[in-house]
Formats: structure tokens, C-alpha cells, sequence
């Protein structure tokens, strides 16, 4: 079955600190990566995504940074806030073929950034 | 913005009976997914639907099924609920295909339990 490992399950950094999620995949036929944020009460919401053509993206404080051979992508968060506490999802899909719209989510990180 | 609209917040059910979940999107978006959230196990899906009357397994469908008559409405049945599908039950709507203009668009959820 196709994976995708994320770690760490939860994370408590402060204020100004440099939360990094990280996630690692099996099939090689992937090629679009985003990452899902889900605030409590509330459904994931997309916040940032990657295609493997690009080692890294920026959207605001918000970075993915991507390694092909290493089969691993990670999410980094610049100066966090408080407001950034949420569950943090990384996912995969492959959009060859006629699955191109199926999603493999990692199981989660709980971030909390104390004030 | 997508509106992804999920009919209860809350469900409370008993065992054996048969559960009806609703889900309804505003954006003509081809497809439409089931997942449930359980901590620990992060998203994982029951079934999709990327046309009207059509629909494929996804990695848990064993005791779901599901029903799409029109576009814009997706549903979830328990045939005979069991306390093992206590959840949080998520739907997604999305445009045909997976990338950078098509991220899945997330209702609320449903928190559901089986007593």
C-alpha cells in the first residue's frame, strides 16, 4: 500500500521558533506534494504544495523544501506564531494515469507554538 | 469560495442501525471524496466519486457504501453501523485531476458515534 511517513507526531515550539515537519514517501510515481493545515473544529485546509521539478517553495513564512533522491519533503515554518497551532497534514499523489486525484496523507502533526 | 457543506456537526447512532452522512459542494467540482479521521491514523478514504453515478473503493470501504445521484451531492451510508466506526467522517470536494489549480476543498466534518 502506498505510504507516506510524517513525523514528528506532535512538536511544542516557541514563539519565533522554526517548527520542521517532516514526511517521507515509497512510490517513486508521485509528483505533487502538498501540505494540508487543520485548525480544531475545522476541516484541512491546503496551505502550500510542490511539484518535484523545484527543491524548495516559499509562501509567506511558509516553506517546503524538497529532496527526489532521498524521497523525503519537509515543511518549515519561519517564525511561528501562536496562531500557526494546528494539525499539520503532508500528502501525494501521482497525476499520471486515471487515479490522478487520489491523495495519500501522512497521519498528522500536532504543532503547538506557545506564546 | 468553495463551500463544502456536511448536513450534521454531530451524529449520535446505535449499533445496527443504518447511517446516512450528507455532503454537499457549491463549485461543479467533479470529484468528491470520503475520509474518516481518527487520531493517530490521520485521513484515510472510504470512497470518491469523480462523476455523477460513478464511484471507486478507497483504502477502507469495507461497511460503507456510498451515493451520488447528482453533482453536487455525496453521500455516506453505514449499512449497520458498529462502535468500530466511531469517527470523525470528512468529506472533499475537487475539479478533475490532482495539481497546483485543483486542491481538495474540505467540509467540517462529522463527528459521528456509535453507541
Amino acid at each position: 500500500q502506498q505510504q507516506v511517513k510524517q513525523s514528528p507526531q506532535s512538536l511544542i515550539v516557541q514563539k519565533g521558533g522554526i517548527p520542521i515537519i517532516n514526511c517521507a514517501y515509497e512510490n517513486t510515481a508521485f509528483d505533487y506534494f502538498p501540505w494540508y493545515q487543520q485548525f480544531p473544529g475545522k476541516g484541512p485546509a491546503l496551505l502550500i504544495a510542490i511539484r518535484p521539478d523545484v527543491s524548495e517553495k516559499k509562501e509567506g513564512r511558509f516553506t517546503i523544501s524538497f529532496n527526489k533522491s532521498a524521497k523525503q519533503f519537509s515543511l518549515h515554518i519561519m517564525d511561528s506564531q501562536p496562531g500557526d497551532s494546528a494539525t499539520y497534514f503532508c500528502a501525494a499523489s501521482s497525476t499520471l494515469g486515471g487515479s490522478n486525484y487520489k491523495l495519500t496523507f501522512g497521519k498528522g502533526t500536532l504543532l503547538t507554538v506557545n506564546p | 469560495d468553495v463551500k463544502v457543506t456536511q448536513s450534521s456537526r454531530y451524529l449520535v447512532k446505535r449499533t445496527g442501525e443504518k447511517v446516512f452522512l450528507e455532503c454537499v459542494q457549491d463549485m461543479d467540482h467533479e470529484n468528491m471524496f470520503w475520509y474518516r479521521q481518527d487520531p493517530g491514523l490521520g485521513l484515510r478514504l472510504i470512497y470518491f466519486s469523480y462523476d455523477v453515478k460513478m464511484k471507486e473503493k478507497g483504502d477502507i470501504p469495507e461497511g460503507y457504501s456510498v451515493s451520488r445521484e447528482k453533482k453536487e451531492r455525496f453521500s455516506l451510508i453505514l449499512e449497520s453501523a458498529s462502535t468500530n466506526q466511531t469517527s470523525m467522517y470528512l468529506c472533499a470536494s475537487s475539479l478533475l485531476g490532482q495539481g497546483f489549480d485543483q486542491p481538495q476543498h474540505f467540509g467540517d466534518g462529522t463527528r459521528l458515534s456509535i453507541l
